[in-house]
């Protein structure tokens, strides 16, 4: 399985700020990569997905993504309390996501 | 509420009881997922079927039974289960090409007590 390696955090930020969240991969062979959202009790979330080296953005989210570093990170622009949570990143591995083990992220007003 | 549908949402059992866990996906997908996440934990991979048949099987112990009778419906049936089987169980489902997943999407789970 391929491995996805995040920081566990917690990471705080004040409402307003940016919130920026890293993931590396060990496969340089994958294609296709997701952010995902998780509040507590509740099931992931899809968020973001990026196939292409660069930026895509969505609203106050941008996801940006290195292959030759094989990193890929998410910025939360104007962090809003509602977006505490843990956010876990996946990779594509064959029929499956690879995924880690989240960062938790908490907005403080 | 997403495309992927979970029954019940909340079960309490005893050590010796027989339950199952249903999953539905209206997303037209052809592979299917079950994974458990304790508190705290990762998500644990459990069981994949692509096209229904079952892809791979994490060393899950055996009171551990999925079924996958087409590609809209996935079942877990539960047998004698341990107080360290009580997790979180979520389904997902994806779209397959050519053993590439895209994204997956994920049902709301059920909330597993083992008494």
């Amino acid at each position: 399985q391929k491995e996805v390696e995040q920081n566990s955090g917690p990471l705080s930020v004040p409402e307003g700020a940016i919130a920026s969240l890293n993931c590396t991969y060990s496969d340089r062979g994958s294609q296709s990569f997701f952010w995902y959202r998780q509040y507590s009790g509740k099931s992931p979330e899809l968020i973001m997905f990026i196939y292409s080296n660069g930026d895509k953005e969505d609203g106050r989210f941008t996801a940006q993504l290195n292959k030759a570093s094989q990193y890929v990170s998410l910025l939360i622009r104007d962090s809003q309390p509602s977006d505490s949570a843990t956010y876990l990143c996946a990779v594509n591995d064959d029929y499956k996501l690879s995924f880690g083990a989240g960062t938790t992220v908490t907005v403080r007003a | 509420e997403t495309g992927v549908t979970q029954t019940p949402r909340h079960l309490v059992m005893g050590m010796t009881n027989k339950k199952s866990l249903k999953c539905e996906q209206h997303l037209g997908h052809n592979a299917m997922y079950w994974y458990k996440q304790s508190a705290k934990k990762p998500l644990e991979l459990m069981f994949v079927y692509s096209l229904e048949e079952r892809v791979e099987n994490n060393s899950v112990p055996s009171r551990f039974s999925p079924e996958c009778p087409n590609s809209s419906h996935l079942f877990l049936h539960l047998h004698t289960l341990q107080p360290e089987d009580s997790a979180l169980y979520l389904c997902a489902s994806s779209q397959v090409v050519a053993v590439s997943s895209y994204e997956q999407y994920f049902g709301p789970g059920t909330r597993l007590t083992v008494t």
